[in-house]
């Protein structure tokens, strides 16, 4: 059954350093997402991305994040200058079809750890 | 904007006892529901889901129905086992934008522990 990968699984990085999450959505799916997780709080989203371009972003998504689908396969999410605060699990989602009905495939998540 | 409530957890229950999970939700227009279940050291995976009012969703034993008038969608399960200990989260989806983009709305999370 296909599957939404991520790597790394877990990554550590000094605060004000760039990191680079990347995802493999589900092949056919157009429709691609990143959230975060807090450690014990709620999975919150940061936003969606569909033909090449931003469809919606939340609060927490500011200047310091970006997204990228650099070719046909990953989707990548950048933060610029990481903070404590960015310390959390982040997952990738991907969905097929339009529409709220349609379900969205999360990944195993990236646990990253900002020190 | 749209919101999700759900019990706070822990839930301790014993092998075999029934359970309830309550989630209710505020959003406008006419969300899909969702349940997703997150097992220890493991990402989210979905267990069911209803896209209309009094629909059932169902899986592995578990079920919720959508209910409009009172905008719920409780999880239940007549008989748990301690392969089902992992957090559930109840979700939304769709609002006043619609479309396809549309980013989940998580509840916080029920912590469900089954003991032998």
């Amino acid at each position: 059954e296909p599957e939404v990968t991520q790597t790394p699984s877990h990554q550590v990085t000094q605060m004000g350093q760039e990191v680079i999450l990347r995802c493999v959505p589900i092949s056919n799916h157009l429709y691609f997402y990143w959230y975060r997780q807090i450690l014990g709080q709620k999975v919150e989203f940061l936003v969606s991305f569909y033909n090449n371009e931003i469809s919606e972003k939340s609060e927490i998504f500011d200047d310091q994040f970006s997204v990228e689908r650099p070719d046909g396969s990953n989707f990548t999410l950048k933060i610029r200058s990481t903070k404590l605060e960015d310390s959390a699990m982040y997952f990738c989602a991907s969905r097929k079809l339009a529409g709220r009905t349609d379900t969205q495939y999360f990944g195993p998540g990236t646990r990253l750890t900002v020190l | 904007g749209n919101s999700v409530t759900q019990m706070e957890g822990p839930v301790t229950l014993s092998e075999e006892a029934f359970l309830t999970i309550n989630c209710t939700y505020t959003a406008t227009g006419y969300p899909s529901l969702f349940w997703y279940v997150q097992y220890p050291g493991e990402g989210l995976q979905l267990l069911l889901k209803a896209t209309k009012a009094d629909d059932k969703g169902s899986n592995k034993g578990f079920e919720a129905t959508y209910r409009k008038e009172t905008t719920s969608f409780h999880l239940e399960k007549g008989s748990v086992q301690v392969s089902d200990s992992a957090v559930y989260f109840c979700a939304l989806s769709g609002g006043p934008r619609g479309g396809g983009a549309d980013g989940l709305t998580f509840g916080k999370g029920t912590h469900l522990i089954i003991q032998p």
